[in-house]
């Protein structure tokens, strides 16, 4: 049961251009989300959040977008830059819930020169 | 500051053996969690410990794998009579508080079973 979904397993942009990363989830109690990026033998790193009473939240070149209606959020990264490339993991919570984190399967952005 | 601490970074084992994974959380982070990445895959969810509470061990894949956490600090994985489809890299992340606030994650420990 695969309540947090990230549908597109690879993304390739080129730099200076927006990317945009897309997360669908089905648990309806999930009211906080975050963005993390993993790049090779590493842990992933926190990148931004955004709580269910938002629609968006906005860190310099990272924007992440929640549809509570969709269950859909996005993280938007404009301009997008050569050190972007990386897994990007959704994950979501409860926070007065289960709480515990769960995670998206991951999208590979590449950004092209 | 210190981060998250795993070790050992990396293990192979022999398929039938037991091993431990051990995590060491930031200092005073109350939530603590272990997650698994397969190759290719996302991160499969655990365990999760908060505070005093019952852990939440509804992520297991079976009965050969088991977590304790002392003291409220350092969290141990075993692995039981591990076999291939253990091999995983093995991800501890801890947390000062359950909600609303990022987990930070160690590097892991890559496990393979051979």
């Amino acid at each position: 049961d695969q309540q947090v979904k990230q549908n597109s397993p690879s993304l390739s942009v080129q730099e200076g251009r927006i990317s945009i990363l897309n997360c669908d989830y089905t648990n309806s109690m999930f009211d906080y989300f975050l963005w993390y990026k993993k790049y090779p033998a590493e842990g992933p790193t926190f990148l931004i959040s955004i709580s269910s009473i938002k629609d968006k939240n906005e860190d310099g070149r990272f924007t992440v977008f929640l549809n509570k209606s969709a269950k859909h959020l996005s993280l938007h990264i404009v301009p997008s830059q050569p050190g972007d490339s990386a897994v990007y993991f959704c994950a979501a919570n409860e926070v007065q819930g289960a709480q515990k984190l769960v995670f998206g399967q991951g999208t590979r952005l590449t950004i092209n020169p | 500051g210190a981060g998250v601490s795993q070790s050992p970074s990396n293990k192979v084992t022999e398929k039938g053996k037991d091993v431990e994974l051990r995590c060491d959380p930031i200092s005073g982070h109350t939530a603590l969690y272990w997650y698994r990445q397969s190759l290719g895959q996302g991160l499969e969810f655990l365990i999760y410990f908060q505070g005093n509470s019952a852990p939440d061990k509804s992520g297991l894949p079976s009965d050969r794998f088991s977590a304790e956490r002392t003291g409220g600090s350092v969290s141990t994985l075993t692995i039981q009579r591990t076999q291939q489809e253990d091999s995983a890299v093995y991800l501890c992340a801890s947390s000062p508080q359950p909600a609303r606030a990022e987990a930070f994650f160690g590097q892991g420990t890559r496990l393979t079973v051979v």
